[in-house]
């Protein structure tokens, strides 16, 4: 299993439907992050998360909102979905430590909004 | 700001040929630095970092990388590529004076012929 999962791994959506995209992982980590891939682009930011009580936002956290309901878990919600928000959609996870330094990511979410 | 520039979108080497990807960077304080490699249809995966000691770092699948701190470079070499190894690349560096963030260059495509 991987430590990092994502479900749905493909989805298309209309706009203006909400769309919930959810995180587990188990590897321990307390921090996870959501990232988008744009071509041309690389990774953006949306959110972050430290602990279930600490949520912050990214660089691109307009029309995105995130839930911290338990160290393993961590979903991206879209409120109101646009076609613009059309990506691949990876969430990650890393330690804090010096022997914790790098991100694990998820397989990603393909989201395409018609 | 922290940033990571990839100047290069492509990058196209014959197989059994050394291949360079470069990466330059921007950070506050020591940098904790990172290649990752995504293959089509997957997440990223971890190929070696840097943290401090030896400039010079060995990853996975006989990737090494070299940090030029003068030069705020971090260069992914590989001696003699293969047309596996035919992905797109992703340097990244952590940010430990502003919540422990990753910052993604904008990815290069490293193509391998045969």
């Amino acid at each position: 299993d991987a430590d990092v999962t994502q479900t749905p791994r493909n989805r298309i959506t209309k706009t203006g439907k909400r769309i919930m995209l959810e995180c587990s992982q188990t590897k321990g980590h307390d921090r996870m992050y959501w990232y988008r891939q744009d071509p041309g682009l690389g990774l953006r930011l949306i959110y972050y998360s430290f602990d279930v009580k600490d949520i912050n936002k990214g660089e691109i956290s307009d029309g995105y909102s995130v839930s911290r309901q338990a160290q393993a878990k961590f979903s991206l919600s879209l409120e109101s979905a646009i076609p613009n928000q059309t990506a691949l959609y990876f969430c990650a996870t890393s330690g804090p430590g010096a022997s914790n330094t790098e991100a694990f990511f998820g397989q990603g979410t393909r989201l395409t909004v018609v | 700001a922290q940033s990571v520039a990839q100047p290069e979108d492509q990058v196209n080497v014959a197989e059994g040929n050394p291949l360079t990807v470069k990466c330059t960077y921007s950070v506050s304080g020591n940098p904790y630095l990172f290649w990752y490699v995504q293959y089509p249809n997957r997440g990223l995966q971890f190929l070696l970092k840097y943290i401090t000691g030896d400039n010079l770092v060995k990853g996975s699948y006989g990737f090494e990388a070299e940090f030029n701190k003068s030069q705020t470079s971090f260069h992914l070499k590989k001696p003699s590529a293969l047309v596996s190894d035919s992905a797109l690349y992703f340097c990244a560096v952590r940010d430990l004076y502003n919540f422990n963030k990753f910052y993604f260059g904008s990815g290069t495509k490293l193509n391998v012929k045969p």
